[in-house]
């Protein structure tokens, strides 16, 4: 049983334009939800992260939404530069036991220049 | 930032041997530790969450006996596959917990491919 779902397992976007990755869950319970990047041949590394409480996380060029309603979330990227091409992971987390994160299946994602 | 590394990256052995993998935190001590499988195209599924100077918590379906989890010190947990088959062929990988509740600062490792013969 998947409970985070990302169901585009790639995307290209052009060089400056905007990147819109997509992830939908199914468990009313997470609290928190993050996006990790991850690179050929290296771990997963924290990207950016938002709080059920909240609808939408600013950083930079990153920005996620939640829609609590539809329990999906998304990112996005933009200007999106070359050096953004990678697998995008979102993850979400439980509030009970250990605070595990469940993960999806993961985005590649790759910026054509 | 904060470093997690994970050895060996890759490796191949025959069936009904047993392969260790480390997962060390290079500059700061990390009370847990957990474990990932990921089969292709799929997602990284939990396999059990290490403890310091504690039993693992395994996940549902995942054999304890199968997999061995030690978390001796505050930098160091191995994952023991024993008795390896071809079916325990994934990707494994390691991630850090910095601080108890931030889930940002959970560092992974790069994986180790186990491949099984």
């Amino acid at each position: 049983d998947q409970q985070v779902k990302q169901n585009s397992p790639s995307l290209s976007v052009q060089e400056g334009r905007i990147s819109i990755l997509n992830c939908d869950y199914t468990n009313s319970m997470f609290d928190y939800f993050l996006w990790y990047k991850k690179y050929p041949a290296e771990g997963p590394t924290f990207l950016i992260s938002i709080s059920s409480i909240k609808d939408k996380n600013e950083d930079g060029r990153f920005t996620v939404f939640l829609n609590k309603s539809a329990k999906h979330l998304s990112l996005h990227i933009v200007p999106s530069q070359p050096g953004d091409s990678a697998v995008y992971f979102c993850a979400a987390r439980s509030p009970f036991g250990n605070e595990k994160l469940t993960f999806g299946t993961g985005t590649r994602l790759t910026i054509i220049p | 930032g904060a470093v997690v590394s994970q050895h060996p990256s890759r490796v191949i052995c025959k069936s009904g041997t047993s392969v260790k993998i480390e997962c060390r935190s290079l500059d700061f001590q990390a009370t847990t530790m957990f474990w990932y499988r990921q089969f292709p195209k799929k997602s990284l599924m939990l396999m059990a969450t290490s403890n310091e100077g504690s039993k693992a918590t395994y996940e549902q379906g995942v054999e304890k006996d199968k997999f061995l989890i030690n978390h001796a010190s505050l930098t160091l947990s191995t994952l023991t596959v024993t008795s390896a088959h071809p079916e325990d062929s994934s990707f494994y990988i390691c991630s850090a917990r910095e601080d108890r509740h931030r889930n940002e600062k959970l560092f992974f490792g790069s994986g180790t491919q186990l491949s099984v013969l």
